[in-house]
């Protein structure tokens, strides 16, 4: 069975810094990979979403993410953050032929004006 | 509707009781998939439902859990004779087609439960 580590659950940073969010993830075989966001108040949304091909995906609102396969890692990243970007970030991975997301634990990402 | 719709959002019930949560997916989604997350964790995988029938319940925690969806359309997640520890945010989410680990996957606000 897949599982995900994130790590730093909490997040705190100021507008236009970096932001880089880690995911590591353990399986044996091919995988999807995904960010999903919870902005407050609000349901999960897909941020972006990697099935193949090009290893780094953009992403809605700036967002990026790089698959290394072999670091085992998805690592979500955001150049200059804003006030707005302010929300829980998961991530997740389903093995394919296999469409059960495991999560991670999520990063609760603060952003101070 | 135009997103995935659950009810009631937060629910506190008595040690014991049953609690049903309902889900009503995008119109014309296939795929309807239950997910439980407590406090600090990520959402866990509980069922999923390709229409009407329910693919894969390995993930419901034990038989007090159960799923249906009986039209392929709405679908009710029973908890019978609750426990603290069920306590948890409820996610349902729906896909578009056939579940397969190709789809986007659309997520409601989810159900709180509280139980006392």
């Amino acid at each position: 069975a897949q599982s995900v580590s994130q790590h730093n659950h909490h997040v705190i940073l100021s507008e236009a810094a970096s932001l880089e969010l880690g995911c590591n993830y353990s399986y044996g075989g091919t995988v999807n990979l995904f960010w999903y966001v919870q902005y407050p108040g609000q349901h999960l949304q897909l941020l972006l979403k990697y099935f193949s091909g090009d290893p780094l995906v953009k992403g809605i609102k700036g967002f990026e993410a790089e698959f290394i396969k072999s670091k085992f890692s998805f690592n979500l990243r955001k150049p200059s953050v804003q006030w707005s970007d302010t929300a829980e970030y998961f991530c997740a991975v389903t093995g394919h032929g296999n469409n059960r997301l495991a999560f991670g634990k999520g990063n609760q990402v603060v952003v101070i004006p | 509707g135009a997103g995935v719709s659950q009810s009631p959002r937060y629910k506190v019930t008595k040690r014991g009781q049953d609690v049903a949560l309902r889900c009503d997916p995008i119109s014309g989604h296939v795929s309807l998939y239950w997910y439980r997350q407590a406090l600090g964790q990520g959402p866990e995988f509980l069922t999923y439902f390709n229409y009407e029938a329910q693919q894969d319940k390995s993930g419901l925690p034990n038989d007090r859990f159960s799923a249906e969806r009986p039209e392929g359309s709405i679908s009710t997640l029973t908890i019978q004779r609750t426990e603290q520890r069920d306590s948890a945010m409820y996610r349902c989410a729906s896909s578009l087609e056939v579940a397969s680990s190709g789809n986007t996957i659309y997520f409601g606000e989810g159900s709180w439960l509280t139980v006392v």
